[in-house]
């Protein structure tokens, strides 16, 4: 995960909007990915954005891509206490390039909500 | 179907023991992977398999030795671990190696302890 920054921990209220962020290295990366991973479980693929895109809205989630400053932002309206997990970011840089083709973890950003 | 199925869930085992992790998927993905995974770390790639063959090898130690009998089966056979192989492997595959579009989909993994 060198390639990917990530804050370390992120805790709100329940109700609150939680924002985690996350900075890339790899401008070549056509897709950006947000996992989560709840205690003692896989990771569940929530959501990824194409790099011509600016924001992404799905439901309660909202992703922004700074293309530019290489940065990628999940927002999380109306935080729940389900919502307490872990959220990685990753990237796939393209095949031809350092690490291409392999799926690239940023340290994973722990959020905890607090009711 | 979906999903990526791993099992066991839970294996606890020696260091002098022989056993194999379990990983199938029914979705037609040709690229399957296993990566490690300490807690509240991000997963480490170790294996990756493109059309049935053995495509990256992340300098992993031999007591680790991969297997893909068939496009919807992966197997992680273990021998002579060490306790610091204790970890959560989790299996994922994706539509080919690199296809970034769908990223990649994630069994729940296994919980493997050495004693």
């Amino acid at each position: 995960g060198e390639d990917v920054e990530q804050s370390l921990f992120l805790s709100v209220r329940e109700g609150d909007s939680s924002v985690i962020n996350c900075t890339y290295t790899d401008s070549s990366s056509t897709y950006l990915y947000w996992y989560k991973q709840e205690p003692g479980a896989g990771l569940q693929l929530l959501t990824y954005i194409f790099s011509n895109m600016d924001m992404k809205q799905d439901q309660r989630l909202t992703v922004l891509l700074n293309k530019k400053d290489k940065h990628l932002s999940l927002r999380i309206a109306d935080t729940q206490t389900g919502d307490s997990a872990i959220y990685f970011c990753a990237e796939i840089p393209p095949r031809g390039y350092n690490q291409g083709g392999k799926l690239i973890f940023g340290q994973g950003t722990e959020l905890s909500v607090k009711p | 179907d979906t999903e990526v199925t791993q099992t066991p869930k839970h294996l606890v085992m020696g260091m002098t023991n022989k056993k194999s992790l379990k990983c199938e998927q029914h979705m037609g993905h040709r690229a399957m992977y296993w990566y490690k995974q300490k807690a509240k770390k991000p997963p480490e790639l170790m294996f990756v398999y493109s059309y049935e063959k053995l495509s990256i090898n992340e300098s992993v130690p031999s007591r680790f030795s991969p297997e893909c009998p068939n496009s919807s089966l992966l197997n992680l056979h273990l021998h002579a671990l060490q306790p610091e192989d204790s970890a959560l492997y989790l299996c994922a595959s994706s539509q080919e190696f690199g296809a970034a579009n769908y990223g990649y989909t994630f069994g729940s993994g296994t919980r493997l302890t050495v004693v």
